[in-house]
């Protein structure tokens, strides 16, 4: 039969807005997160990570955000530009891999528009 | 330094033959992963190795796959023999302190088994 792909939900905003994507991640007993953008034809390039005993953590133009209650995790972009347009993967590192694989999430898609 | 160096950047081939990927992590880097990605799965490891040795390598796929680190500065990823269902982007990167710490990724493998 034929395959179907992941479904990759789209965020589109114009280019000064402040972006937000959300990511629910799996394992509450995660020690490490981490925010990856990727865009089309390169591999996933690190933006900021956090770890599990920090509730936010901010870095160039992006803020992390931990909401270890409900398992969420959130990657803020301010002043969006096109440059930014890729796919975020969130990956946080679960407790029954003994924290060590990096397990990725299915990304979302940014679209800025100018 | 460079980053991740992989190589080929694209490769074609045929079912049933010997594909091998290459690797070069980041100087100074302890660990290396190798990740693919498709669409129906995401990004998912492979294998890692820890100066040299391979510690995890319980995402490979089956015994057609084989993963080699003769030395800190290179890596090999081998199928033999290939199959369709191989087609993916192959992904090396290389880390400081391993999977909890920020990894640099390569620019990916291209592969394509017809």
């Amino acid at each position: 039969g034929e395959s179907v792909g992941l479904h990759l939900p789209t965020l589109s905003v114009q280019e000064g807005d402040n972006s937000i994507i959300n990511c629910a991640y799996s394992n509450s007993a995660s020690d490490y997160f981490i925010w990856y953008k990727q865009e089309s034809g390169k591999g996933p390039q690190f933006i900021i990570d956090i770890r599990s005993n920090m509730d936010k953590r901010q870095g160039q133009r992006v803020t992390v955000l931990l909401n270890k209650t409900v398992k969420h995790l959130s990657l803020q972009i301010a002043a969006t530009q096109p440059g930014d347009s890729a796919v975020y993967f969130c990956a946080e590192t679960p407790m029954n891999t003994g924290f060590q694989k990096l397990v990725f999430g299915t990304g979302t898609r940014l679209l800025v528009s100018p | 330094d460079a980053g991740v160096i992989q190589s080929p950047r694209h490769e074609v081939t045929e079912m049933g033959q010997e594909v091998t990927l290459r690797c070069k992590p980041i100087s100074g880097h302890d660990y290396l992963f190798w990740y693919r990605q498709t669409m129906m799965r995401g990004l998912e490891l492979l294998i890692y190795f820890n100066n040299n040795v391979p510690i995890d390598d319980s995402g490979m796929p089956e015994d057609r796959f084989s993963a080699k680190m003769p030395n800190a500065s290179f890596s090999t990823l081998k199928i033999q023999p290939s199959e369709p269902r191989d087609s993916a982007v192959y992904f090396c990167a290389s880390s400081l302190r391993g999977l909890n710490t920020e990894a640099f990724f390569g620019q990916g493998t291209r592969l394509t088994v017809v």
